[in-house]
């Protein structure tokens, strides 16, 4: 069935390192995908997205990779702020045009 | 430009009782979407509004319902509440094409406690 999940529920990055957060699906059939970011007491936000004929897209100190093959979705954020801190996650738009939510990383910043 | 605004922003009721939430949808945005966020875990869809019909639902009961009004506005209902029922209510609001990537901006949710 689809659904989509995260391999780490906690993520601790250093203040200026670089972060990576990872996320499996399990629907093929699925061509969209989205990183939101979700901040204590807000709803989730939109961070970036991507086609599944790319495997890469860049923005603004964040970049997504997408592996078909593996069925594995990545974002990554440059050097990482304290305002990056989060919980994190991927979704997937389904064949009906819905988006199904993981259930998050939450991302801390060492200072 | 205004966002997505829902209310109430907490409530809590008893075991049995019903309960209205409702949305505001982004200015220019015909659709919206319900989602249920359980403590520590990732929005769940209940369902989706377009052009006021309910336009896709996931794997919740029918006590369930909702509305969207023709401004685009909606509501959730739930009736008969349970324990299981206490979560943030998040409703989400996009506009529809036709084969889209449909971003989704969310409202803040409303924080229902059942005791």
């Amino acid at each position: 069935g689809e659904s989509v999940g995260l391999h780490l529920p906690t993520l601790s990055v250093q203040e200026g390192d670089n972060s990576i957060i990872n996320c499996a699906y399990s629907n093929s059939a699925s061509d969209y995908f989205i990183w939101y970011k979700q901040e204590s007491g807000k709803g989730p936000q939109f961070i970036i997205d991507i086609r599944s004929n790319m495997d890469k897209r860049q923005g603004q100190r964040v970049t997504v990779l997408l592996n078909k093959t593996v069925k594995h979705l990545s974002l990554q954020i440059a050097a990482t702020q304290p305002g990056d801190s989060a919980v994190y996650f991927c979704a997937e738009m389904t064949g009906d045009d819905k988006i199904i939510f993981g259930k998050g990383t939450r991302l801390h910043i060492l200072p | 430009e205004t966002g997505v605004t829902q209310s109430p922003t907490h409530l809590i009721k008893t075991r049995g009782q019903q309960v209205t939430l409702r949305c505001s949808s982004q200015s220019g945005h015909n659709t919206v979407s319900w989602y249920q966020q359980a403590l520590g875990q990732g929005p769940q869809f209940i369902f989706q509004y377009y052009r006021e019909e309910e336009n896709g639902r996931g794997n919740f009961p029918p006590r369930f319902s909702g509305l969207q009004f023709p401004n685009y506005s909606s509501e959730l209902n739930v009736n008969a509440l349970e324990l299981d029922d206490s979560a943030l209510y998040l409703c989400a609001s996009s506009f529809q094409v036709v084969s889209g990537a449909n971003v989704l901006t969310f409202g803040a949710g409303s924080r229902l406690t059942v005791l």
